[in-house]
């Protein structure tokens, strides 16, 4: 089983400011079959970012996302006030594995 | 509107059984391999069941495997779980989402809680 670790476990920033979340993998992601997601309180999850680097559907462009084999990156350029949650990676290349997350807070 | 609507939460007493659905709305679901995914309160994702899109293969993380039975009824456009033996570190909100590669479409989730 791949095991995903996030760094860090919590991201403490003020709106404008810029998020780097890191995703290390315990060993290579097939053909960076990782993804990110978005979770708000009390919300399901929302699908980010697929293929370590492809935004999905109606996501701004402030959200890129980097790396292969087994280091990801989640950047998050300028945040805004709605960007305060919490991220997951995935890997979908084997099976599939979440991290533990990384929360993004209000400084 | 595509989207995943669970059911079938609540509370039950260790031991005990309770049965999850999803159904799809917006789309069909029998193309789709299909999965549940589970979040302690406080806690991250945890992934516990997948089923092909016709049903013939399913897995299962190690943590349900035995006491859980993930099923799919194509005709109804729905995905089950049938949760046997249940403990109270089941406890979670469990939520059905679709497999693209990525899950694309998640549930809102429904609450199970295990306790006495």
């Amino acid at each position: 089983e791949i095991v995903l670790t996030q760094s860090p476990g919590t991201l403490s920033l003020s709106p404008g400011e810029r998020a780097t979340l890191s995703c290390r993998a315990s060993q290579s992601v097939s053909s960076s079959y990782l993804a990110w997601y978005q979770q708000k309180p009390g919300q399901a999850p929302r699908l980010l970012m697929y293929g370590a680097s492809s935004r999905a559907t109606g996501i701004p462009d402030r959200f890129s996302g980097s790396g292969s084999g087994t280091d990801f990156t989640l950047i998050i350029a300028r945040l805004e006030p709605e960007d305060f949650a919490v991220y997951y990676c995935q890997q979908y290349g084997s099976s599939r594995t979440f991290g533990q997350g990384t929360k993004v807070e209000i400084k | 509107q595509v989207q995943l609507v669970e059911s079938g939460g609540g509370v039950v007493q260790p031991g005990r059984s309770l049965r999850l659905s999803c159904a799809a709305s917006g789309f069909t679901l029998s193309p789709y391999t299909m999965h549940w995914v589970r979040q302690a309160p406080g806690k991250g994702l945890e992934w516990v069941a997948v089923i092909s899109y016709d049903g013939s293969n399913k897995y299962y993380a190690d943590s349900v495997k035995g006491r859980f039975t993930i099923s799919r009824d194509n005709s109804k456009n729905t995905l089950y779980m049938q949760m046997n033996s249940l403990r109270p570190e089941d406890t979670a909100v469990y939520y059905c989402a679709r497999d693209v590669g990525p899950f694309d479409i998640w549930g809102q989730g429904t609450m199970v809680t295990v306790s006495s």
